[in-house]
């Protein structure tokens, strides 16, 4: 079937602004996965959710960013007031069972950058 | 903490060589470890893993053996080719059985002719 999609695939925004970035997880992947990967970095975990709980969030660089899966679909990742030092490619990736849940199926990623 | 540290790129090979991407992870815990690729424009891709030490994944020719002794899980193909042109990211799981993954800084691989 379908893999993960995400979009925008691309997003400007001007500091300050209010962004919101949608994951459309493989249906039926019980986990879901969001990553930021600056330029020429590797993905660094912001945050993870099984059906709709969120169950870490250690990786959120700061209460600007929020996620949310209400239906344990499709995701939501928002950032708040954006700052330069937000401009990264965002990853969703989702995962078919919690037991093997490392086996994560990525997106082409949505691509920030905040002017 | 856990982290995960590669060689740096971009390596550059002639079609047919022999390919090692070297990557080292942090001793802690019992990790699983991955090779993701990352073609031009598409996004990340599960290469290969590896469970549990002395495990070999292997996928596509691509090969990586889990050593716990050297902390090691060394990406090698025996003949690259054009396509494998990509960025190749090693990663381990976190520490506590958590299902995040730890990536490295990735390692470009170009191919020519």
């Amino acid at each position: 079937g379908a893999g993960v999609s995400q979009s925008p695939r691309y997003k400007v925004a001007k500091r300050g602004q209010d962004v919101a970035l949608r994951c459309d997880p493989i249906s039926g992947h019980v986990s879901l996965f969001w990553y930021q990967q600056a330029l020429g970095q590797g993905p660094e975990f912001l945050t993870y959710f099984q059906n709709e709980a969120q169950l870490d969030k250690s990786g959120l660089p700061s209460d600007r960013f929020f996620a949310e899966r209400p239906e344990g679909s499709v995701s939501t990742l928002k950032i708040q007031r954006t700052q330069q030092e937000d401009s990264a490619v965002y990853l969703c990736a989702s995962s078919l069972e919690v037991s093997r849940a490392y086996e994560q199926y990525f997106g082409p990623g949505t691509r920030l950058t905040v002017t | 903490g856990d982290s995960v540290t590669q060689m740096e790129g971009p390596v550059t090979l002639s079609e047919e060589a022999f390919l090692t991407i070297n990557c080292t992870y942090t001793a802690t815990g019992y990790p699983s470890l991955f090779w993701y690729v990352q073609y031009p424009g598409e996004g990340l891709q599960l290469l290969l893993k590896a469970t549990k030490a002395d495990d070999k994944g292997s996928n596509k020719g691509f090969e990586a053996t889990y050593r716990k002794e050297t902390t090691s899980f060394h990406l090698e193909k025996g003949s690259v080719q054009v396509s494998d042109s990509a960025v190749y990211f090693c990663a381990r799981t976190a520490t506590g059985g958590g299902n995040k993954l730890t990536f490295g800084t990735g390692t470009q691989l170009k191919v020519e002719l």
